[in-house]
C-alpha cells in the first residue's frame, strides 16, 4: 500500500503570508496526486488535480508542483477564506489520503 | 451545479447493518465512477469504495471487503453502501462523490455530498 504523508501538520498564519504544504509518497506516483481543502463541518472541495491543473473555479493563488514521491501545495498571498486543512490524494495504486495540514489564524 | 444528497446514517449496533443511499442530480450520473469516502470524528479522509459508471466494477479498501458492498442504480440516479457486520471503527461521515480522471489518470472527486453520520455503540 501507498502511504501517504504531509508536513507540517499545522501552521498559523496570517492573511497575505505565502504557505507551502509538502506531500511524500511512499513510493513514486507519477502524475496521480490531488489536493483538497476542508473546512469544519464541510465536505472536502477539489483544488487541484494531476498534481498542478487548477481545479475549474479555484483562485489562482493556489498552485501545486512536484514529481515522483514529493510534491507541495503553494498559496501565493493566503485569503482569510483559505483557512482550512489541507489533503493530498494518491490515485496510483487504490486511493490514500495524506493525514491533513490544518491551516489556521497566526 | 452537481447534487449529491446522502441518506441512511444513524445509531447501530456492532454486528448490525446499514444502507447508505446516494441520490444525485443536475448530471448524468450513468457516465461517472462514483465512491463512498468516509471521515471518523477528527480524523483525516479514508477512501471506502469505487463503481464503475455501468456497475461491472467494483473496488473496496481491505478493511471494508466482505463487509461492505457498494451499489448503483442508473434509472434512479442512486448510488447505495450496504454495510454489514458494522464495527465500532466504521464510525464516520460518510460521503457520496463522483470521480473524475484528469490529465495522466489521475482519478480525483470533484463532487461531494454533505455526508451522513453512522455511528456504531451499543
Amino acid at each position: 500500500d501507498i502511504q501517504m504523508t504531509q508536513s507540517p501538520a499545522s501552521l498559523s498564519a496570517s492573511v497575505g503570508d505565502r504557505v507551502t504544504i509538502t506531500c511524500r509518497a511512499s513510493q513514486s506516483i507519477p502524475s496521480h496526486l490531488s489536493w483538497y481543502q476542508q473546512k469544519p463541518g464541510k465536505a472536502p472541495d477539489l483544488l487541484i488535480y494531476s498534481v498542478s491543473t487548477l481545479q475549474s473555479g479555484v483562485p489562482s493563488r493556489f498552485s501545486g508542483s512536484g514529481s515522483g514521491t514529493h510534491f507541495t501545495l503553494t498559496i501565493t498571498s493566503l485569503q482569510p477564506e483559505d483557512f482550512a486543512t489541507y489533503y493530498c490524494q494518491q490515485s496510483y495504486s487504490s486511493f490514500t489520503f495524506g493525514p491533513g495540514t490544518k491551516v489556521d489564524i497566526k | 451545479e452537481v447534487q449529491l444528497v446522502e441518506s441512511g446514517g444513524g445509531l447501530v449496533q456492532p454486528g448490525g447493518s446499514l444502507r447508505l443511499s446516494c441520490a444525485a442530480s443536475r448530471f448524468t450520473f450513468s457516465r461517472y465512477w462514483m465512491s463512498w469516502v468516509r471521515q471518523a470524528p477528527g480524523k483525516g479522509l479514508e477512501w471506502v469504495a469505487n463503481i464503475k459508471q455501468d456497475g461491472s466494477e467494483k473496488y473496496y479498501v481491505d478493511s471494508v471487503k466482505g463487509r461492505f458492498t457498494i451499489s448503483r442504480d442508473n434509472a434512479k440516479n442512486s448510488l447505495f453502501l450496504q454495510m454489514n457486520s458494522l464495527r465500532a471503527e466504521d464510525t464516520a461521515v460518510y460521503y457520496c462523490a463522483r470521480g473524475v480522471y484528469g490529465s495522466g489518470s489521475c482519478f480525483s472527486w470533484d463532487s461531494w455530498g454533505q455526508g451522513t453520520r453512522v455511528t456504531v455503540s451499543s
